[in-house]
């Protein structure tokens, strides 16, 4: 089955770019989407079909996905960035997401 | 405004069973594909379920596949999971989401618990 490999967690300080990965073999043929998840909040979609930013979110976060390797950046990260994040693929129709990186700004 | 909103967790003992629902407003149902996704508490996001845009097609993953069921009323503009022979490890906070050209989850509801335990 496919897998998606996620840094358990990143740590940045304020105004600082964070850098969270998502590994999985070919990951550049597919399309990649992330999410943001706040505690006891419902995830939010933040990128998706790796470089497109939905309405609302801010131009610092950004997207790019080659080879074995797609990437979630956070420009100017502030306090408010802090959360989990998820990247999400399909593989045969079969949904498949990461485990989750903690993004702590500090 | 899209808005899904799920109903129908609760505590149920292993083996039991129990139907999830999700009411879609603001769009509808039969113009998007689904999928159920759920949290077990302190862990991850995992993919449940999804249906077509068409209703035609289910898929599952392989940890829930012959037990669980996707399904939607589209007079109701609702979305279904019913759970059958539940386990003490699909003890879980159960998302609805709605996938944009089948592909990502623009839209999520607030989430229904399931708890499994006797």
């Amino acid at each position: 089955s496919y897998e998606l490999t996620q840094p358990l967690s990143v740590s940045v300080g304020p105004g600082q770019t964070a850098i969270i990965t998502c590994g999985a073999k070919n990951i550049g043929s597919k399309n990649v989407h992330w999410y943001q998840q706040k505690p006891g909040q419902a995830p939010v979609l933040v990128m998706y079909r790796d470089i497109k930013r939905p309405s609302g979110i801010p131009e610092r976060f950004s997207g790019s996905n080659s080879g074995n390797t797609a990437t979630l950046t956070i420009s100017r990260a502030q306090a408010g960035d802090e959360a989990d994040y998820y990247c999400h693929v399909w593989d045969s129709s079969i949904g498949v997401l990461g485990g989750g990186t903690k993004l702590t700004v500090l | 405004e899209v808005q899904l909103l799920e109903s129908g967790g609760g505590l149920v003992q292993p083996g039991g069973s129990l139907r999830l629902s999700c009411a879609a407003s603001g769009f509808t149902l039969s113009s998007y594909a689904m999928s159920w996704v759920r949290q077990a508490p302190g862990k991850g996001l995992q993919w449940v379920s999804a249906i077509s845009r068409s209703g035609g097609a289910t898929y599952y993953a392989d940890s829930v596949k012959g037990r669980f069921t996707i399904s939607r009323d589209t007079s109701k503009n609702t979305l279904y999971l019913q759970m059958h022979s539940l386990r003490a490890e699909d003890t879980a906070v159960y998302y609805c989401a709605k996938e944009e050209y089948g592909d990502y989850w623009g839209d999520w509801g607030q989430g229904t618990l399931v708890t499994v335990s006797s």
